[in-house]
């Protein structure tokens, strides 16, 4: 099992320019979690998943938009990105019933 | 605001010297967990409480839940270099959903 894996690793973007953000996983899980974690401010929940093809908002949407077409796969997409938006980026995903949250390795990006 | 703080920030021991890290939630918790994140890593599950006054132990972590499931505090004995990384706290708050709200974490040093 990979557990959960995230594409890229590392990105730069200029202002205004778009990216997808990429989180996969192999453990049949139900939910799915997209976090910022920015210094000195924790985690934040961006957007989340209870299944294939729902979404919902989380802490701080503004600015991101998700989709979960295939139960295995959450995407995260930035259409306009802003320097706000330099951060790590998380995904977790969860199995219902339980409660562990499994984190990806993460995606570093920055916005000049 | 932030709803759920954690002191210290930061906190720098000798190794062999105890630790304790404090959470406290504006509101009710239904459950709280303990993450541990490496530096460059990625969260890791410790452990969740969902009992009031619930006491757990792993090696030489003890976890605590507050009897007004408000706060919670994570205290490790005898630290060692192993420790070394920021430990944050996650509540589930009462009538909210089943997301989990982050603290900002304390990051512990550990000096050989």
């Amino acid at each position: 099992n990979a557990g959960v894996t995230q594409t890229p690793k590392f990105r730069v973007l200029k202002t205004g320019q778009s990216m997808t953000l990429l989180c996969a996983q192999d453990m049949n899980h139900e939910y799915m979690y997209w976090y910022r974690q920015d210094p000195g401010m924790g985690l934040r929940l961006i957007h989340y998943s209870v299944g294939e093809g729902t979404t919902a908002k989380g802490e701080v949407p503004d600015g991101y938009n998700v989709s979960r077409l295939k139960k295995q796969n959450f995407l995260l997409g930035l259409e306009s990105a802003a320097p706000s938006q330099t951060s790590v980026y998380f995904c977790a995903s969860q199995g219902q019933g339980r409660e562990t949250q499994y984190f990806g390795p993460g995606t570093r990006l920055l916005v000049l | 605001g932030q709803q759920v703080m954690q002191i210290p920030q930061y906190q720098h021991v000798q190794e062999g010297e105890d630790f304790t890290t404090y959470c406290n939630s504006s509101t009710t918790l239904s459950n709280i967990q303990w993450y541990k994140q490496r530096p460059g890593g990625h969260p890791v599950f410790l452990i969740q409480l969902v009992k009031s006054g619930e006491v757990k132990k792993q090696k030489r972590l003890t976890f605590q839940f507050g009897e007004a499931k408000k706060n919670s505090s994570l205290h490790i004995t005898a630290t060692q270099t192993t420790d070394v990384g920021t430990y944050f706290c996650a509540g589930r708050r009462v009538n909210y959903g089943q997301n989990f709200v982050f603290g900002p974490g304390t990051r512990l040093s550990v000096l050989p």
